[in-house]
């Protein structure tokens, strides 16, 4: 079975400082990784992803994530955080391989970065 | 590109009554739409996957014949909450994707409130 690891529930930091929002992942077979942000009271929009290739993925709004194959995990990062990156962060994953004609995302617990002034 | 929308944003209902729920896929075909719940500061819990032309498939734990899924076209699915109670009050989010990148695109959420 395939689980994704959210390893901190609420992450508080001050503007302008860096971020690391940690996920770890289990799985038997290769996957896709990705993170999403989710604002108050919306759906989740799509920060990066990481299907192949190069282990260091940018995304939108300087958000950025390494691939760790060894480490089985996916920790997302940003090197200056501002108030506007208040807002809940899921990482999740999609195991490669199974018949059916889809893959389901499974998702971590989530992250609440909280940027304070 | 890649937008979904959802219709309503927000709806309040008696217990007893159907609420419909419609996702959209604006630019884009979607072979695939998923349904998800997410209780308050919780993570999404997929109820059910729903395909073109064909019969949605549920999650274990989800009633099919409470939470009725149509997906009719390429741009369209609807998820109907039938005779609902107030505890299926919650947040309803759909997306749709999957393809060879196996991006999800989510849309808006509707928020339910069952009284």
């Amino acid at each position: 079975a395939q689980s994704v690891t959210q390893l901190d529930s609420q992450v508080p930091v001050f503007e302008e400082a860096p971020v690391e929002l940690r996920c770890n992942y289990s799985s038997s077979v290769s996957v896709y990784l990705f993170w999403y942000v989710q604002y108050p009271n919306q759906g989740l929009q799509l920060l990066l992803k990481y299907l192949s290739g190069s282990t260091l993925v940018k995304g939108i709004n300087g958000f950025e994530a390494e691939f760790n194959k060894s480490q089985t995990s996916f920790h997302l990062r940003k090197p200056s955080v501002h108030i506007s990156d208040t807002a809940e962060y899921f990482c999740a994953v999609i195991p490669l391989g199974f018949s059916g004609g889809y893959n389901k995302l499974i998702f971590g617990a989530g992250t609440r970065l909280a940027v304070h002034p | 590109g890649a937008v979904v929308s959802q219709h309503p944003s927000r709806v309040i209902c008696k217990s007893g009554t159907s609420v419909k729920i419609e996702c959209r896929s604006l630019d884009f075909q979607a072979t695939t739409m998923f349904w998800y719940r997410q209780f308050p500061k919780k993570s999404l819990m997929l109820m059910a996957t729903s395909n073109e032309g064909s019969k949605a498939t549920y999650e274990q734990g989800v009633e099919k014949d409470k939470f009725l899924i149509n997906h009719a076209s390429l741009t369209l699915s609807t998820l109907t909450v039938t005779s609902a109670h107030p505890e299926d009050s919650s947040f309803y989010i759909c997306s749709a994707g999957g393809g060879p990148e196996e991006t999800q695109y989510f849309g808006p959420g509707t928020r339910l409130l069952v009284l």
